[in-house]
């Protein structure tokens, strides 16, 4: 079976530039979550979706950053314009329900903004 | 609000030593409780959970037990192999029903030969 997929797994980028990270959860899972790694943070959650809505952003650091669901099998985050402070290791999760106890992580996209 | 507190790493043992990494919780009520694990490169995956009081969670040789009166739940394993060298993350499910896990910072082991 087809575990969480994200692409691109490396993105290198410069100050200023756009950049869309990319997300397929589990088929038939409900909730979708975005997270952070940093050394300095640790693991952070910024958004979550569950059957495709937006349920808790208060993670989300600032206006640069944007996340949609457009559809069960798909979610992008966006950083616009990006930072240097941006840099950090982006994963995306997925569970079956809103309650269930396990998150499916895929293998994260390490973002480097020179 | 609900937060996870683990011990600062990194763990450095020998191969088949005992392993117990610290885990404390403040939670109003009684969250599940999780350990993942991460290994180098790769996403978080669930090693183990507790979903109430005195349950022990296992897999793959580590144990942790849900203790309420001391809030904890500490990851135990008897004899580590260099193969369980990664970051482990404790954490526990939101309180508030938003289904959002919080987790501690993480603590690396580092298993040598």
């Amino acid at each position: 079976d087809a575990g969480v997929i994200q692409s691109p797994r490396h993105e290198v980028t410069e100050m200023g530039q756009e950049v869309t990270l990319r997300c397929k959860p589990i088929s038939g899972h409900n909730s979708l979550f975005w997270y952070r790694q940093t050394m300095m943070r640790g693991l952070e959650l910024l958004i979550y979706f569950n059957n495709n809505v937006p349920i808790d952003d208060s993670g989300m650091p600032e206006d640069r950053f944007s996340a949609k669901m457009p559809n069960a099998s798909f979610s992008t985050l966006k950083i616009q314009p990006s930072e240097p402070r941006d840099s950090a290791v982006y994963f995306c999760a997925s569970s079956p329900t809103r309650d269930s106890n396990e998150q499916f992580f895929g293998p994260g996209t390490r973002l480097t903004v020179l | 609000g609900n937060s996870v507190t683990q011990m600062e790493g990194p763990v450095t043992l020998s191969e088949e030593a005992f392993l117990t990494i610290n885990c404390t919780y403040t939670a109003t009520g009684y969250p599940s409780l999780f350990w993942y694990v991460q290994y180098p490169g790769e996403g978080l995956q669930l090693l183990l959970k507790a979903t109430k009081a005195d349950d022990k969670g296992s897999n793959k040789g580590f144990e942790a037990t849900y203790r309420k009166e001391t809030t904890s739940f500490h990851l135990e394993k008897g004899s580590v192999q260099v193969s369980d060298s990664a970051v482990y993350f404790c954490a526990l499910r939101d309180t508030s029903n938003t289904g959002k896990l919080i987790f501690g910072q993480g603590t690396t082991l580092q298993v040598k030969p």
